[in-house]
């Protein structure tokens, strides 16, 4: 298993502005994940993150936007930039301990994110 | 691409009665079937998956190909299940390992009433 913290849990920040979202696992992983939860919405994967390289993002995401980075095997941020009160949602951190074999994912407690 | 779909945004029950939430996917290739459920105030955690067969806090979901379905049930539902269940995908290799990413479907909140 894997334990996650993700911060900060939540936040309120002004248009026009940059939040950096941090995901420690306490353990080295295979794959790190970051997914957006808009209000009333499910789940929506934002990006794949590879340590050592650059993200890969799904459709409708871009690296302008969401920039992420992960310098390691425990470690990633997601930076929300040029906020607008249309970021208004939750951010959840996911790891992908083991071998992808072992095919289960284990969750931050995620940020919620308020923009004005 | 692929998609799944749970129907029921809102399900209500009475405690000991049968439960089921449903779910629904499409997509071509492999597929590996989950259950996640995130209990109040709790962070989203996995309840179970296909590849396992097991029967976790009574609930149980079998893979139907041919409905492209899986469904979870428990006969007699308890008031702590009461929670948000969401069903996910995730896109497997000609090899068998995953992709890794999940696909989740809208969620169904579920609420036993004592």
């Amino acid at each position: 298993s894997a334990v996650i913290s993700q911060k900060p849990s939540r936040d309120i920040c002004q248009r026009g502005t940059s939040l950096t979202i941090q995901c420690q696992v306490d353990s080295q992983v295979t794959m790190m994940f970051w997914y957006r939860q808009q209000p009333g919405q499910s789940l929506t994967l934002i990006a794949t993150a590879n340590q050592g390289s650059e993200a890969t993002y799904e459709s409708g995401f871009v690296i302008d936007k969401f920039p992420i980075s992960r310098p390691n095997l425990t470690f990633s941020t997601l930076t929300v930039s040029n906020m607008s009160p249309e970021d208004s949602s939750i951010y959840l951190c996911s790891a992908l301990p083991g071998h992808l074999a072992k095919n289960i994912q284990y969750f931050g407690a995620g940020t919620r994110l308020s923009v004005l | 691409a692929q998609r799944v779909t749970q129907p029921e945004k809102l399900l209500s029950v009475f405690k000991g009665a049968p439960v089921e939430l449903k779910c629904n996917y499409s997509y071509s290739g492999s597929p590996e079937l989950f259950w996640y459920v995130q209990y109040s105030r709790q962070r989203l955690q996995l309840l179970l998956r296909h590849i396992s067969r097991e029967s976790i806090k009574g609930f149980t979901a079998d893979l139907n190909k041919g409905e492209t379905s899986f469904h979870l049930k428990k006969p007699f539902a308890q008031e702590e299940d009461s929670a948000m269940y969401y069903c996910a995908l995730s896109a497997l290799r000609a090899g068998g390992t995953s992709y890794g990413k999940l696909t989740f479907g809208q969620g169904t909140i579920l609420t036993v009433h004592p």
